[in-house]
């Protein structure tokens, strides 16, 4: 399938390490956070969101922590599988009551070592 | 239940020809957003609707793009005429009412303007 992307940052982990994607948000202001996947040739698909009232929320084999002093949210990803290989994005909603929409970061691109 | 679909998948056309992609969201999702992925980056928004109305279409380049979303279900994403630089994947996505809830993602069309 074609690249999502050719000039991403990369994480090379090795199958069953755990993998760990940071992404820093641009607005303070911003209350609501997704990550997503996205496979070669595919859209991007919902992992994990938080809101800005928590600090970690955990999912299978995913963990999302936010530090809002820092503006900063990382994805964790437990005992990381050949499947993981991906782009991940990080998305904030941002923007004025009833204008906001996700606003995605520039992704990386995860490749699992078996 | 089927996710958002999108057509065409893929679309090649020449400069300064038009185009046009549709896309049927979620059943039962008022909110459906227009994104633009190019190769390396993250999907970009072009509008967004609530039912029929566009409540930010602010990033959309008005002089050749056009979108509708007659009775608030299916939308059309238009371009006439094409650009070489308007070559991307052209993602659409469809959420419940909220601002802060996921957005799911068709496939995507990729478009090439040769």
């Amino acid at each position: 399938g074609e690249s999502v992307g050719l000039h991403l940052p990369t994480l090379s982990v090795q199958e069953g390490d755990n993998s760990i994607i940071n992404c820093a948000y641009s607005n303070s202001a911003s209350d609501y956070f997704i990550w997503y996947k996205q496979e070669s040739g595919k859209g991007p698909q919902f992992i994990i969101d938080i809101r800005s009232n928590m600090d970690k929320r955990q999912g299978q084999r995913v963990t999302v922590l936010l530090n809002k002093t820092v503006k900063h949210l990382s994805l964790q990803i437990a005992a990381t599988q050949p499947g993981d290989s991906a782009v991940y994005f990080c998305a904030e909603n941002i923007g004025k009551t009833g204008r906001r929409a996700l606003t995605f970061g520039s992704g990386t691109r995860l490749q699992v070592q078996p | 239940e089927a996710g958002v679909v999108q057509s065409p998948r893929y679309k090649i056309i020449e400069k300064k020809q038009p185009v046009a992609f549709w896309c049927n969201p979620i059943s039962g999702h008022n909110t459906l957003y227009w994104y633009r992925q190019n190769l390396g980056q993250g999907p970009e928004l072009l509008i967004r609707y609530e039912n029929e109305e566009a409540v930010d279409d602010s990033q959309l380049p008005k002089d050749r793009f056009s979108a509708e979303r007659l009775k608030g279900v299916d939308s059309t994403l238009k371009i006439q005429p094409a650009e070489l630089g308007d070559s991307a994947v052209y993602l659409c996505a469809s959420s419940l009412v909220g601002s802060n809830t996921e957005a799911f993602f068709g496939q995507g069309t990729r478009l090439t303007v040769v």
